[in-house]
């Protein structure tokens, strides 16, 4: 079982509408959950992070944690072209020296006009 | 305007070279990372450094080596022994300590091919 674990994709999703990625992790303790976007052939830039169950609203973005099953999601709310991208899972374990992340995958989203 | 800055963009590379590829912040953070990401995958921590003058190996770090000499500095060496080199490389850093989110920022990354 791999620790983050991220469908591929693509998911395919119309302009406006809300986009939904889950992540799943192994590491019952972890502590700090990230979600980057990484645009093809660019480095991956952070949208927001969450430690505690529930949700976290920026912007049209929305973090939801629950620690008892083991997943964050990610919500994409009035989805844009500019969206299209993949997005990664990242998690801070409880035994993560040095800050560790382990990264999932990705899943890779399209918005289609 | 404070960043994290990898050079060169595109490197390329014979067969048994060894090659450095150079990572450089000015967020005045702690602690930097390398990654390696490969096509259709997820990145994967190759070396990490909290302080200067120590690091620690990652999960490949098997044919790498790094330095952290200065704090703003985190190079780091493909070596003719790491097998299948041709990557993407993303270098990272944060705050450093215990107890907060210590969220991890990049750099534009260096694509390395080697033939």
């Amino acid at each position: 079982q791999k620790e983050v674990e991220q469908n591929s994709g693509p998911l395919s999703v119309p302009e406006g509408a809300i986009a939904s990625l889950n992540c799943t992790y192994s590491d019952r303790g972890s502590q700090s959950f990230f979600w980057y976007r990484q645009y093809s052939g660019k480095s991956p830039e952070l949208i927001m992070f969450i430690y505690s169950n529930g949700d976290k609203e920026d912007g049209r973005f929305t973090a939801q944690l629950n620690k008892a099953s083991q997943y964050v999601s990610l919500l994409i709310r009035d989805s844009q072209p500019s969206d299209s991208a993949t997005y990664l899972c990242a998690v801070r374990g409880i035994k993560a020296a040095g800050n560790k992340l382990t990264f999932g995958g990705g899943t890779r989203v399209l918005v289609k006009p | 305007d404070g960043g994290i800055t990898q050079s060169p963009k595109y490197l390329f590379r014979k067969e048994g070279q060894n090659v450095t590829l150079s990572c450089e912040q000015n967020l005045n953070h702690d602690a930097m990372y390398w990654y390696r990401q490969d096509p259709g995958q997820g990145l994967r921590l190759i070396y990490y450094s909290q302080i200067v003058n120590d690091f620690q190996k990652g999960d490949i770090a098997e044919g790498y080596s790094v330095s952290r000499e200065k704090k703003e500095s985190f190079p780091l060496t493909v070596t003719s022994a790491q097998k299948n080199p041709t990557a993407f490389y993303l270098c990272a850093s944060s705050e450093a300590g215990t107890g907060g989110a210590y969220e991890q920022y990049f750099g534009p990354g260096t694509r390395l091919t080697v033939t």
